[in-house]
């Protein structure tokens, strides 16, 4: 199972919005409503941001938004700020029945 | 609050075998998949394997584990463990156990498992 594709690096300036891109395949970005999205800080454990495509989790700003068009999902990001400043991982189901993720994102606030 | 916490992680030679595991507290353990996930060091993160909630435990492996890690549970004990063997070099990273509803949420804190001679 190959990897989901993503930027290895975005940035932009507190209060902006941003975006980061999940490319995949019909076998799984296109195929399934089940992509999730994590932030990760240096050392600590990774966060669910969004699940199936566009939900929110409790807790979970609502500047943190999920979008799917085809094979590729999307993590915008708005008003950002210093704290949104991790990397960021999307991750399906897939045909086979396992979990994929993507390379990681590395968000940079300027 | 639900909270995962991993175990059983260290130094292993080439060849040899570790077995982890992950203590859940907070929900219902048996009613939920549980998957484990791994970071080498610097590099992105890899679902390695998941189990369903059942007794009957249905399991799934990423390519490159199966035939050498086997996943499995005990919900009365509400634990989750990944046994491990034939480990090389390149399993060396932080692994983490996760809930799994075809999201993963929580995440336990890690374990780090070094592979080297």
């Amino acid at each position: 199972q190959s990897a989901l594709t993503q930027p290895a690096s975005v940035s932009g300036s507190p209060g902006q919005s941003i975006t980061i891109s999940c490319t995949g395949t019909s076998s799984d970005v296109g195929g399934y409503n089940y992509v999730s999205w994590y932030q990760q800080h240096p050392g600590k454990a990774p966060k669910l941001m969004i699940y199936d495509v566009s939900n929110r989790p409790s807790g979970v700003s609502n500047r943190f938004s999920g979008s799917k068009s085809g094979n590729t999902a999307s993590l915008t990001i708005s008003g950002l700020q210093a704290e949104d400043e991790a990397d960021y991982y999307c991750s399906s189901y897939t045909s086979t029945s396992t979990r994929v993720f993507g390379g990681g994102t590395k968000l940079t606030v300027l | 609050q639900v909270q995962l916490v991993e175990s059983g992680g260290g130094l292993v030679k080439p060849g040899g075998s570790l077995r982890l595991s992950c203590a859940a507290s907070g929900f219902t353990f048996s009613d939920h998949y549980m998957s484990w996930i791994r970071q080498a060091p610097g590099k992105g993160l890899e679902w390695v394997s998941y189990i369903s909630s059942s007794s009957s435990s249905y399991t799934n492996y990423a390519d490159s584990v199966k035939g050498r890690f086997t996943i499995s549970r005990d919900n009365a004990k509400n634990s989750l463990f990944l046994q491990m063997n034939s480990l090389r070099a390149e399993d060396t990273a932080v692994y983490y156990c996760a809930r799994d509803g075809n999201w993963l949420d929580p995440w336990g804190q890690g374990t780090l498992v070094t592979v080297s001679s």
